[in-house]
């Protein structure tokens, strides 16, 4: 097994660029997605496959990897991205999954 | 209407057990592998496991799996998570999620609230 590690809080000015980070071994075989979350609110998918983006998600969210870390961007970020934000890839056993424990992003 | 509903909250005494279920459409039940995953409050979010739509197969996190147990009823498009000799720190919001595309969650259930 592995863990996914996340720095607990980041912060960027409003409409500035920001690239939150997760880290873990599982992420050099297996891709990373990122899920958006706010109070009382179940979790938004906003990235799968490293850098793919659901239907609806804005362009300004973006993923990408490379070896052990992987990174989702907002680019000009705006003020309803405040909130929590979480990785999750497979881990190493490829049945079982893990979460990264989560970003607090602040908008300023 | 979501794609997955959930059962409603529950209050259970320490060393007592819990079932709850996650009823799927039949799209979304089909071919699908529905995972639970749990978010204790103001703590992040905890993968439980994982059940085979089509075959029944189940995957459960380490942690968990004396006290664990994932079923499916495929005439119901149900899914059910039990959850025994419940402790303080299972005390949490309870989601049903469908795998997108390698674990890619993207349709939730509501959450279950569960307070022990």
């Amino acid at each position: 097994s592995s863990e996914l590690t996340q720095d607990p809080a980041v912060s960027v000015a409003l409409g500035q660029t920001v690239t939150i980070t997760c880290r873990g071994d599982s992420l050099r075989t297996y891709a990373a997605n990122w899920y958006q979350q706010k109070p009382g609110q179940a979790p938004i998918l906003v990235v799968f496959g490293n850098n793919l983006r659901p239907s609806g998600i804005p362009d300004r969210f973006s993923g990408s990897s490379s070896g052990n870390t992987a990174s989702l961007t907002i680019d000009g970020a705006q003020a309803e991205d405040d909130a929590d934000y979480y990785c999750n890839s497979r881990d190493t056993t490829y049945s079982h999954v893990l979460f990264g424990g989560g970003t607090r992003l602040t908008v300023l | 209407q979501g794609q997955l509903e959930q059962s409603g909250a529950e209050v259970k005494e320490p060393g007592a057990s819990v079932s709850v279920s996650c009823k799927a459409s039949k799209s979304a039940f089909i071919n699908s592998y529905l995972h639970w995953v749990r978010q204790a409050p103001g703590q992040g979010l905890e993968w439980l496991g994982w059940v085979n739509c089509n075959s029944g197969d189940t995957a459960v996190a380490q942690k968990l799996q004396d006290r664990i147990t994932l079923t499916r009823d495929t005439s119901t498009n149900t899914v059910f998570m039990e959850l025994t000799r419940l402790r303080s720190d299972d005390t949490a919001l309870y989601h049903c999620t469908r795998d997108f595309r390698n674990v890619a969650f993207k349709d939730w259930g509501q959450g279950t609230m569960v307070i022990v």
